[in-house]
């Protein structure tokens, strides 16, 4: 069955602190998609990056990298030099053809990171 | 280009009414999707709609209820509604539905009394 695990619930760190950010993904697909949000106070949910499952390439977009492991089932996210700009809740999201279809997301519980200045 | 639009954006309806939300796609992207979120289940995928038919459906009683336009403007619908369905509801937009990004409205907040 298809499940995202994102097992911290909730990160606390001070400015310029580096922070890994953990999802774990399960499927029996072999082609499938994987994103990060960010959902800031305000409710909407941003997109950061989306990966699809032939991809393995790690990357990096400023502070924001990547991790993707296939071997492990892990797509982590780490914020390198924290900003309290940062703080809000991140979602890792999984999208399959087995769900009926690429048109649904998966989401993770969610981890809530506060930066403090 | 305008993101997605979703109205109103708080609503507070009484136990066993019903509700009506709208949401305006990003121009050009004919996918539409809606997601319920809520502390205790997060976020759980609805439905979604494409040309006006819809394509995938959650695990949600049949009192939730979707529809899309010619226009690819949707609204999803509540009927009887419950204390249970108070939630922030998401509308994302796509170009096809295919795996490509999905961009995400600001919501609509629903309590219900």
């Amino acid at each position: 069955a298809q499940k995202v695990t994102q097992a911290q619930t909730e990160i606390s760190v001070v400015e310029k602190e580096d922070v890994t950010l953990d999802c774990v993904y399960e499927t029996r697909d072999t082609t499938y998609y994987l994103f990060w949000y960010k959902q800031p106070p305000s409710g909407e949910l941003v997109f950061l990056i989306r990966r699809n499952s032939f991809d393995e390439q790690n990357e990096i977009s400023g502070r924001y990298s990547w991790n993707f492991q296939k071997s492990t089932s892990s797509f982590n996210f780490t914020i390198t030099a924290s900003q309290v700009v940062d703080s809000a809740v991140y979602f890792c999201a999984l999208s399959e053809a087995g769900s009926g279809g690429y048109n649904k997301l998966i989401f993770g519980a969610g981890t809530r990171l506060a930066v403090h200045p | 280009k305008a993101g997605v639009t979703q109205t109103p954006r708080y609503l507070i309806k009484t136990r066993g009414q019903q509700v009506t939300l709208s949401c305006s796609p990003i121009s050009g992207h004919r996918s539409v999707s809606w997601y319920q979120q809520t502390p205790g289940q997060g976020l759980q995928f609805l439905f979604e709609y494409f040309s006006e038919t819809q394509r995938n459906k959650g695990n949600f009683p049949g009192r939730f209820s979707g529809r899309q336009f010619s226009n690819s403007r949707s609204e999803m619908n509540v009927s009887t509604l419950e204390l249970g369905d108070s939630a922030l509801y998401l509308c994302a937009s796509s170009l096809e539905g295919q795996g490509e990004v999905a961009f995400f409205g600001q919501g609509t907040r629903l309590t219900v009394v």
